[in-house]
């Protein structure tokens, strides 16, 4: 059971390269949720997703884009990556019958940006 | 202003210590409320959901003040293995989960 997997584990980007993070998750969940996390800064969330088909904002979703096409994958986009895009980024998922559940996180992904 | 937030610490602590964490949280319509451990480098694990009636696992104590809005982490008898860093979350009806900045807990021998 692998539970929520991130790929890649590491990348590093050029300013202005795009790249696709991918989380997917073998638990049948209903959320999901991007985050990233700096120093001093906690987990900030990106954007997150109750269902197939839908997405939403987060605290932090300038500059990225996401979609969530199949119930087991949500992936989050850049489309211009930004110096300021330099952070690990984690991906994580819940049950949905209620809000009372336990998330899951992937394992990270590193990514800088020069 | 952040939404859900901490001390982020650190704390240091010797082993046998009793340590409190607090986190406030701003949107009165959280719903529900979390402790997670983050150990250094890797991803944040579930340590307690925190209940209105307060709760309890081993050395841990979990309490909710909604009045204050805010939740607390007691932990007693601190052990070297305690050393990381503790996130509080925060979920509310449109299904978001809002994490606080954390608070980083040493403890030394």
């Amino acid at each position: 059971n692998a539970g929520v997997t991130q790929t890649p584990k590491f990348r590093v980007l050029k300013t202005g390269q795009s790249m696709t993070l991918l989380c997917a998750q073998d638990m049948n969940h209903e959320y999901m949720y991007w985050y990233r996390q700096d120093p001093g800064m906690g987990l900030r969330l990106i954007h997150y997703s109750v269902g197939e088909g839908t997405t939403a904002k987060g605290e932090v979703p300038d500059g990225y884009n996401v979609s969530r096409l199949k119930k087991q994958n949500f992936l989050l986009g850049l489309e211009s990556a930004a110096p300021s895009q330099t952070s690990v980024y984690f991906c994580a998922s819940r049950q949905g019958s209620n809000t009372n559940t336990e998330a899951f996180f992937g394992q990270g992904t590193r990514l800088t940006v020069v | 202003r952040k939404e859900v937030e901490q001390d982020p610490g650190p704390f240091n602590v010797p082993e046998g210590a009793t340590v409190a964490f607090n986190c406030t949280y701003s949107n009165s319509a959280s719903q529900s409320f979390f402790w997670y451990r983050q150990d250094c480098r890797k991803e944040p694990k579930l340590l307690m959901s925190v209940y209105s009636s307060g709760n309890e696992d081993g050395r841990f104590t979990a309490q909710l003040n909604r009045a204050s809005q805010y939740i607390s982490l007691l932990i007693r008898d601190s052990k070297l293995s305690d050393s990381a860093t503790y996130l509080c979350a925060v979920s509310h009806n449109t299904d978001k989960l809002i994490f606080g900045t954390g608070t980083r807990l040493q403890v030394f021998p």
